[in-house]
């Protein structure tokens, strides 16, 4: 069983829908949380980080975290085509998520179609 | 400011041969990392540097070997490429106190026949 388990989707939603994407994890040292978006081609970049539980909120992207369930999740509201991305979601165990030592979900593909 | 730059972007090599893959940052990063991307796999962590002379296993290590000489480059080597190599590569480099960014370079897109 994967440490860390994301739903691939693909996931087509028409623009301006509310976009829920989760992961769940088992390793209950995960203390750090984040959220990358991936375009085709591009390498990751991070859209949310979030320290333990509870939630964090940047424009239209909120993420969560519920460390009891070991359940996280990113919300976009009103999704825009140019958020079709790889979305994934990544935990570290460490202070250092600055050692790079990252565990990811498989990624869920996202569709805003206009 | 180039960021995280990865070089080559594509390259097909034969089964049993030796390559290669360069990584440099320009943020004086002291942490450095390779990661593996695979259909369905997500990012799987290759080896990681967390400064100039020091290295350490991640994940997946098997037949890729590394060394950080200096703070800006992290090169990735395969000894003798195998099918179950094709893959895209990816460096990353964070600074140690900011630990919430990572910063990704563009990938290495890696064919082994």
């Amino acid at each position: 069983q994967k440490e860390v388990e994301q739903d691939p989707g693909p996931l087509s939603v028409p623009e301006g829908a509310i976009v829920s994407l989760n992961c769940t994890y088992s390793n209950s040292a995960f203390q750090y949380f984040m959220w990358y978006r991936q375009y085709s081609r591009k390498g990751p970049e991070l859209l949310m980080y979030t320290y333990s539980s509870g939630n964090k909120e940047d424009g239209r992207f909120t993420a969560q975290v519920d460390k009891s369930s070991k359940y996280i999740s990113l919300f976009i509201r009103d999704s825009q085509p140019s958020d079709s991305a790889t979305y994934l979601c990544a935990m570290s165990a460490e202070r250092g998520t600055s050692y790079g030592k990252l565990t990811f979900g498989q990624g869920t593909i996202l569709t805003v179609h206009p | 400011n180039a960021g995280v730059t990865q070089t080559p972007k594509f390259q097909v090599l034969k089964t049993g041969q030796s390559m290669t893959l360069q990584c440099a940052q320009d943020m004086n990063h002291e942490y450095m990392s390779w990661y593996r991307q695979d259909p369905g796999m997500g990012l799987r962590l290759i080896h990681y540097s967390v400064g100039a002379g020091i290295t350490d296993q991640g994940e997946v290590p098997n037949g890729y070997n590394v060394s950080r000489s200096t703070t800006e480059d992290f090169p990735l080597r395969l000894l003798s490429a195998a099918p179950s190599q094709t893959s895209v590569y990816f460096c990353a480099s964070s600074y140690s106190r900011r630990g919430n960014t990572i910063y990704f370079g563009e990938g290495s897109w890696l064919t082994v026949v």
